[in-house]
């Protein structure tokens, strides 16, 4: 079975800095996707970033963008040029490529904090 | 589109009773999901269907948990009876099985069993 480990239960940032989440996860799949959702108080879950495995490049998404390291199955999340309005928890999230839109599996989560 | 749409918002109800949940995915989506997050256990599968078939209910906790798909627009997930450790936040959420994109997820409904 797929396992997501987030090892941050909790991480700060300064108002307009960068911050660095940390994921790992472990698979003998080869084809796969990982994402990071955000999780504000409201408990809405927003998707934030897709990885599909296959691709070498690492995915970018505004001040949002992504570590992808395949051989150490290594997904982190980068946020630049941090917002109030980035504070939430996130999850990392890995679901296999096979047989269509399979479930999610989820790490325990990251709390970020956003200090002004 | 209006999103996945999630009924009650929230509901409190005493241990022992009946609690239906009720979820109606995006439209054109034929894989539906349910989860549910706890402070425990995190976010984790309940069950999930494609095209109205359940194909993994193996995260279903008990037998007093059962789902239904009776048709591609809506979905229930029933607790009977309740019990307080059934209290958590539960989410719907569907996804288009034919691009294999990701899942969007309802608003989820807060459950409190008193």
């Amino acid at each position: 079975a797929q396992t997501v480990t987030q090892s941050q239960p909790e991480m700060s940032v300064q108002e307009a800095e960068t911050v660095t989440l940390s994921c790992t996860y472990d698979t003998s799949e080869s084809d796969y996707y990982l994402f990071w959702y955000k999780q504000p108080p409201s408990r809405q879950m927003i998707l934030v970033i897709r990885q599909e495995a296959y691709k070498q490049q690492n995915a970018t998404e505004n001040r949002f963008s992504v570590n992808f390291q395949k051989a150490a199955k290594s997904f982190s999340l980068k946020i630049s040029d941090s917002q109030l309005g980035d504070a939430a928890m996130y999850f990392c999230a890995y679901r296999s490529a096979y047989s269509g839109n399979t479930p999610l599996v989820f790490g325990k989560g990251t709390r970020l904090s956003v200090i002004a | 589109d209006a999103g996945v749409i999630q009924s009650p918002r929230h509901e409190v109800t005493e241990m022992g009773q009946e609690v239906t949940l009720r979820c109606k995915p995006i439209s054109g989506h034929d894989y539906l999901f349910w989860y549910r997050q706890t402070m425990m256990r995190g976010l984790e599968l309940l069950i999930y269907f494609n095209n109205n078939v359940p194909i993994d209910d193996s995260g279903m906790p008990e037998d007093r948990f059962s789902a239904k798909m009776p048709n591609a627009s809506f979905s229930t997930l029933k607790i009977q009876p309740s019990e307080p450790r059934d209290s958590a936040v539960y989410f719907c959420a569907s996804g288009d099985g034919d691009r294999e994109e990701t899942q969007y997820f309802g608003p989820g409904t807060r459950l409190l069993v008193l």
